[in-house]
């Protein structure tokens, strides 16, 4: 159980295009996703928290109409990487809590290797 | 930020000797939790200690817990080489819902 299908595994697009990225619970709800940014052979770097049925909540530095987060319903959340840039290629990886479970561990995705060209 | 940080960066070992990796966190913790990620791939969730409690077992895994150092160990016993690995610590405070910090982690590397 709790498992978290993240969509597509990797895709390669051209500078100035828009790339969309899902996560999807497939067995749980989960009100509440993180999204998060992975360079080569560095740790993960929170980027948003989504929340369903609201805004998400961005971190420090991360441009919040350049990765557009929608969490339309408690299985599903989008990460819409606008206007691509080559420095935008990177690693992304979402997570999710089980709503019913507090404090319980994170379920991740197996990431998205973006690659702009 | 990341606020845990984790030693060694890197370790490598043959095939039966035990890992140790080492994690230090600055602030109050409601739990801590590490992860295993194999190169290009998602975390997966191997174990999670609650700041009351000092030491958990699964299977060849032990983490301990000191929070008045504010640091954590997982060891890894008889290690395999499947084990290999990216193994990263990650906190979750009282006040941040589910939303964990992550350490840099650790490069694990068993060799056979």
């Amino acid at each position: 159980g709790a498992v978290v299908s993240q969509h597509p595994s990797w895709v390669i697009c051209k500078s100035g295009t828009s790339v969309k990225i899902e996560c999807r619970s497939l067995d749980f709800q989960a009100t509440t996703m993180f999204w998060y940014r992975q360079f080569p052979k560095q740790s993960l770097m929170l980027m948003a928290t989504s929340n369903e049925g609201s805004k998400a909540t961005y971190e420090q530095g991360v441009e919040k109409d350049k990765f557009l987060i929608n969490h339309a319903s408690l299985t599903l959340s989008t990460l819409t990487v606008t206007s691509a840039h080559p420095e935008d290629s990177s690693f992304y990886i979402c997570s999710a809590s089980i709503d019913s479970v507090p404090n319980s561990p994170l379920h991740f995705g197996n990431g998205t290797r973006l690659t702009v060209t | 930020s990341q606020q845990g940080e984790e030693d060694p960066q890197a370790l490598s070992i043959q095939e039966g000797e035990n890992a140790t990796m080492n994690c230090s966190y600055k602030t109050s913790i409601n739990n801590l939790q590490w992860y295993r990620q194999n190169s290009g791939r998602g975390l997966v969730h191997l174990i999670l200690i609650r700041s009351n409690e000092r030491e958990k077992h699964s299977g060849r895994l032990r983490v301990t817990l000191d929070t008045s150092k504010k640091s954590s160990s997982l060891l890894i016993t008889a290690s395999r080489a499947a084990d290999t690995a990216s193994y990263f610590c990650a906190t979750n405070q009282w006040t941040s819902g589910s939303r964990l910090t992550f350490g840099e982690g650790t490069q694990l590397t068993v060799n056979p």
